[in-house]
């Protein structure tokens, strides 16, 4: 299986701040990455697909960079309503694999 | 609006069996692709399987650590898909979500989870 490895496991910050989260790939996978965000309590919500397309209805302070085996998640201005946890996808195998999430605390 | 809602879940000793459903609407059920994902308490998110359709013959896959031992299938008559979970052990407690997997040109490769349920429980001890 191609393991995710994400980078911070846990960034505090504040209302307004850029945030940056890294997810490394231990093999290439193109462009085949999703980033999802996850609430307490509630299911994960995509929000970036094929590494750097946002999907749907996400705000455009939310962006992806990346191809190969290194991948970021951007937030240009941090919201009240982003503190969640964060996960990477791979989906360029038959078996995806997922990094281990980074929680975005309130600093 | 999509929607998907699974459910099943429960309390059921090591080396039981437990099937959970997931009733989808708002969508194309017999032309999608469908996943389950599990995330144990406090952890983080694993692929558990996938459905193809029935273009793709319903041809299912599995992750290593439940192969063999959970099998999933589908109703396309019923918009439903299942996951049996057979020979349930302590490390398969986990919240249970069902997921609809999209791919092709638009999103480059398959497995993409662009909906999810709200999940369902399933606790595994004695």
């Amino acid at each position: 299986d191609i393991q995710m490895t994400q980078s911070p496991s846990t960034l505090s910050a504040s209302v307004g701040d850029r945030v940056t989260i890294t997810c490394r790939a231990s093999q290439s996978i193109s462009s085949w990455l999703a980033w999802y965000q996850q609430k307490p309590g509630k299911a994960p919500n995509l929000l970036i697909y094929k590494a750097s397309s946002l999907q749907s209805g996400v705000p455009s302070r939310f962006s992806g960079s990346g191809s190969g085996t290194e991948f970021t998640l951007t937030i240009s201005s941090l919201q009240p309503d982003d503190f969640a946890t964060y996960y990477c996808q791979q989906y360029n195998s038959y078996s995806p694999t997922f990094g281990q999430g980074t929680k975005v605390e309130i600093k | 609006e999509v929607q998907l809602v699974e459910s099943g879940g429960g309390l059921v000793q090591p080396g039981g069996s437990l099937r959970l459903s997931c009733a989808a609407s708002g969508f194309t059920f017999s032309d999608s692709y469908m996943d389950w994902v599990r995330q144990a308490p406090g952890k983080g998110l694993e692929w558990v399987g996938r459905s193809r359709n029935k273009a793709n013959t319903y041809t299912t896959e599995y992750a290593a650590s439940v192969k063999g031992r959970f099998t999933i299938s589908r109703d396309d008559s019923k918009n439903s898909l299942y996951l049996q979970m057979n020979s349930l052990k302590t490390e398969d407690t986990a919240v249970y979500y069902c997921a609809r997997s999209v791919g092709g040109h638009d999103y480059g490769g398959l497995g993409v989870l662009d909906y999810w349920g709200q999940g369902t429980l399933v606790t595994v001890s004695s």
